[in-house]
């Protein structure tokens, strides 16, 4: 596709159930990256993908989530045993390639979740 | 911990007029700097970006400029349009590392 794409784009769950993310990143971006932004928060770092390399999981908030990614290709990120304070809306973006100089980062629209 | 920190949630300015967006950051390890503009419900988009290597950056309607020395940088909008209204979220990195980190954002309101 043009963009990068993430279903679902509303998810409302019930505390203590599992949800999955997913993104579909731009064709031919080996870096793909989550981050999530909460209610009047800015948008929080959570996890890094690049190409066959160890993925960066220093933000991921809990062991609770978990993203896992095919390839280059599209990436999961599990949420287990929600809680409220995972309401938030789940940004996935996809770049060329690592680092930011000359490299714009593209976002997709988000998957709004919302843990009652 | 908040080492960025967009101060102002909301500002509102008239069409044709200059809209001064405000960051500031703490960490003294930031050396790549990104404004971000972002419609509702839609993601983030990129919009301009500097290096602490300069003090200015201009792209058209857009400029940022940087004080390193006061931590603080800033996005000039010249002349402001109503489409600019949006949320403009500042970013900041390590050595123009993937992590970013955000501030808030600050809801621009340009009025006709």
């Amino acid at each position: 596709g043009a963009g990068v794409s993430q279903s679902p784009s509303n998810k409302v769950t019930e505390k203590g159930k599992d949800v999955e993310l997913r993104c579909d990143p731009i064709s031919g971006h080996t870096a793909l990256y989550w981050y999530r932004q909460r209610l009047g928060q800015g948008l929080e770092f959570l996890i890094y993908f690049q190409g066959n390399s160890a993925p960066d999981k220093s933000g991921l908030p809990s062991d609770r989530f978990s993203a896992e990614r095919t390839g280059e290709s599209v990436s999961t990120l599990t949420i287990q045993r929600t809680q409220q304070e995972d309401s938030a809306v789940y940004l996935c973006a996809s770049s060329r390639s690592q680092g930011l100089l000359g490299n714009t980062i593209y976002f997709g629209e988000g998957s709004w979740l919302t843990v009652v | 911990d908040q080492q960025v920190k967009q101060n102002s949630p909301s500002l509102s300015v008239q069409e044709g007029r200059i809209s001064i967006l405000n960051c500031d950051y703490t960490n003294s390890m930031f050396d790549y700097f990104l404004w971000y503009k972002k419609y509702p419900a839609e993601g983030p988009t990129f919009l301009i970006s500097i290096s602490s290597i300069k003090d200015k950056n201009e792209d058209g309607r857009f400029t940022v400029f940087l004080n390193k020395s006061a931590k603080h940088l800033s996005l000039h909008i010249v002349p402001s349009q109503p489409g600019d209204s949006a949320v403009y979220f500042c970013a900041a990195s390590v050595g123009s590392n993937y992590k970013l980190t955000f501030g808030k954002g600050t809801l621009l309101t340009v009025n006709p």
